[in-house]
């Protein structure tokens, strides 16, 4: 069975602040697929990224960036110079495929609150 | 990406009474669509997956006479929550996909749900 963990309910930082989101996962498939969504407080989910288990190169989008480390089941995510606008449930998912007709195992989330 | 309209919003509704939630792809056609459950500061939970022509596949602990899913186009699945009680006051979120393509999951904005 397929189990995603984030040990990290809630973190809050002062605006500018790096900050890290942790997550660790499990599956017995040799093949998977990770994702980041954020979760604003109006309830939409928004798409952050997404990583195949075969490719471990770290990933960088603008103040984004994403760390895959195989050998620990990690895919951890951290937010460069935090702003209030980033405020939101962050959830790591895993699915078998990563394609769209895949269904998400999500974590729990981590509530980040950015304070001015 | 795709876009999937979720729709009511929001619902109060009386204990006893049954809510329609639909779930619409408006730019493509969504062979497979998910319904996913979320409880206040919680995950999501994957409640059903739903093909189009054919019987929704029922998480384990899901009761499918209590959540009854129907998706019998390529655009909209629904599920309505039949005799609602106040435990089943939720936030619902779809996905829809039009198959195993190497693409995110486009999920709709969500309904929150409140049984009163």
């Amino acid at each position: 069975a397929q189990k995603v963990t984030q040990a990290q309910t809630e973190i809050s930082v002062v605006e500018k602040e790096d900050v890290t989101l942790d997550c660790v996962y499990e599956t017995r498939d040799t093949t998977y697929y990770l994702f980041w969504y954020k979760q604003p407080p109006s309830g939409e989910l928004v798409f952050l990224i997404r990583r195949n288990s075969f490719d471990e190169q770290n990933e960088i989008s603008g103040r984004y960036s994403w760390n895959f480390q195989k050998s620990t089941s990690s895919f951890n995510f951290t937010i460069t110079a935090s702003q209030v606008v980033d405020s939101a449930v962050y959830f790591c998912a895993l699915s078998e495929t990563g394609s769209s007709g895949d269904k998400l195992t999500f974590g729990t989330g981590t509530r980040l609150a950015v304070r001015p | 990406g795709a876009v999937v309209s979720q729709h009511p919003s929001w619902v109060i509704c009386k204990s006893g009474t049954s809510v329609k939630i639909e779930c619409r792809s408006l730019d493509f056609q969504a062979t497979t669509m998910f319904w996913y459950r979320q409880f206040p500061k919680q995950s999501l939970m994957l409640m059903a997956t739903s093909n189009e022509g054919s019987k929704a596949t029922y998480e384990q602990g899901v009761e499918k006479d209590k959540f009854l899913i129907n998706h019998a186009s390529l655009t909209l699945s629904t599920l309505t929550v039949t005799s609602a009680h106040p435990e089943d006051s939720s936030f619902y979120i779809c996905s829809a996909s039009w198959g195993l393509t190497d693409t995110e999951a486009f999920f709709g904005q969500g309904t929150r749900l409140t049984v009163v």
